[in-house]
């Protein structure tokens, strides 16, 4: 199994700025995945993040926006860039073990 | 790519009953996965089931593979099983998971 925290729990923004959510994993993974969920809806994959790579971004997120970054096997952050309303959601990254596990999520609220 | 489709979409139920919640994916895949997402926004792992039969106390699951879809069954529902069920498939081996749109599961006392 793994242990995933992710900093912060939630956050209320202004419009404009930029918040970077930090992913800490107990155990070395290779893949990373960053999802996002709108109120009220499913689970959507933003990107996947390989450690020594690039960052690959599904279709409709792109790199300005959320940014990532993924310097060693247990951590990654994603960075959601001059935020606007229709940005809040909760942020979840997971990692794959035999089977996927979650981190808690990271609640943003954009004002 | 994989579709994922779950049913009911809703679900009220008085606690005490039992319930049947069903996934149907699109094409083969190599792990399915159930969650349940507490009104706090935490996912929690149900169950790992690419094929077969698993129990955890008042939960079941079965996939059936070769027919794409796959149940969970609650039994004695009760009010902290309130939330929402989702199912979701891996495709490809080390993928990300594809969701369902979930059914939203509300018990009350």
């Amino acid at each position: 199994s793994a242990v995933i925290s992710q900093k912060p729990s939630r956050d209320i923004c202004q419009r404009g700025t930029s918040l970077t959510i930090q992913c800490q994993v107990d155990s070395q993974v290779t893949m990373m995945f960053w999802y996002r969920q709108q109120p009220g809806q499913s689970l959507t994959l933003i990107a996947t993040a390989n450690q020594g790579s690039e960052a690959t971004y599904e279709s409709g997120f792109v790199i300005d926006k959320f940014p990532i970054s993924r310097p060693n096997l247990t951590f990654s952050t994603l960075t959601v860039s001059n935020m606007s309303p229709e940005d809040s959601s909760i942020y979840l990254c997971s990692v794959v073990l035999g089977q996927q596990y979650f981190g808690p999520g990271t609640r943003l609220t954009v004002t | 790519g994989i579709q994922v489709e779950q049913s009911p979409p809703d679900l009220i139920l008085q606690e005490g009953a039992n319930s049947t919640l069903r996934c149907n994916f699109s094409d083969s895949v190599n792990n399915l996965q159930w969650f349940h997402q507490n009104p706090w926004g935490q996912l929690i792992n149900l169950f790992y089931i690419p094929s077969g039969t698993k129990q955890n106390g008042r939960l079941s699951a079965t996939t059936v593979a070769t027919e794409r879809y796959s149940l969970l069954y609650i039994s004695s529902s009760q009010t902290t099983d309130s939330g929402v069920y989702f199912c979701a498939v891996e495709g490809q081996a080390g993928t990300a998971l594809i969701f369902g749109k979930g059914t939203t599961l509300s018990v009350s006392s």
